[in-house]
């Protein structure tokens, strides 16, 4: 079965900190995306990878970098967290139609 | 305009009701469309895809309409296991073919 793993699945951070969000597909995909959910607002892109070291920035970049230095991974990195990061992150990967979604990583930000 | 615009719901269908939703996409271009599921505090999954021609997959059946640009999925004979959200998505074509735009959704909640 195909998978794609997000390494925490709740994580609470202090402001000013630096935070890490890794996502791992095993699928050998080319595609990868970061998404934010939040209530009323729905998934929003944050950023996206068609290739290693290759990445683009997609709706709502600000606050955010990624890293992606191997096929499988895709890193999201907040460099100094803030509590309007306060989110649920999805990674999700795809080679044709349609998404595989991690089972996201619910972060708290104080 | 949103990309993607959805009745947020809830929908609230006794068992075994026929429900239906819609959605509308703003980008006339768009080529893909998708539904996706949902669950409470779960990750989305790919319910079904939407094609030009309408498509069914058991008690669901997805539908099409590019001159209104609005895309249908009609759930018959509902099961409370079908509550959930249900998120209309379509692939705007802004960068490659793989960049989904996601709606916000449409809470569904089947009553005994």
């Amino acid at each position: 079965d195909v998978k794609v793993t997000q390494s925490s699945r709740y994580l609470v951070k202090r402001t000013g900190e630096k935070v890490f969000l890794e996502c791992v597909q095993d699928m050998d995909h080319e595609n990868m995306f970061w998404y934010r959910q939040d209530p009323g607002l729905g998934l929003r892109l944050i950023y996206f990878s068609y290739d290693v070291k290759m990445k683009e920035k997609g709706d709502i970049p600000e606050g955010y970098s990624v890293s992606r230095e191997k096929k499988e991974r895709f890193s999201l990195i907040l460099e100094s967290a803030s509590t309007n990061q306060t989110s649920m992150y999805l990674c999700a990967s795809s080679r044709l139609s349609g998404y595989t979604f991690g089972s996201g990583t619910r972060l708290t930000v104080v | 305009r949103k990309e993607v615009e959805q009745d947020p719901g809830p929908f609230n269908v006794p068992e075994g009701a026929t429900v239906a939703f819609n959605c509308t996409y703003s980008n006339s271009a768009s080529q893909s469309f998708f539904w996706y599921r949902q669950d409470c505090r779960k990750e989305p999954k790919l319910l079904m895809s939407v094609y030009s021609s309408g498509n069914e997959d058991g008690r669901f059946t997805a539908q099409l309409n590019r001159a209104s640009q609005y895309i249908s999925l009609l759930i018959r004979d509902s099961k409370l296991s079908d509550s959930a959200t249900y998120l209309c998505v379509v692939n705007p074509l802004d960068f490659g073919n793989e960049k989904l735009t996601f709606g916000t959704g449409t809470r569904l909640t089947i009553i005994p």
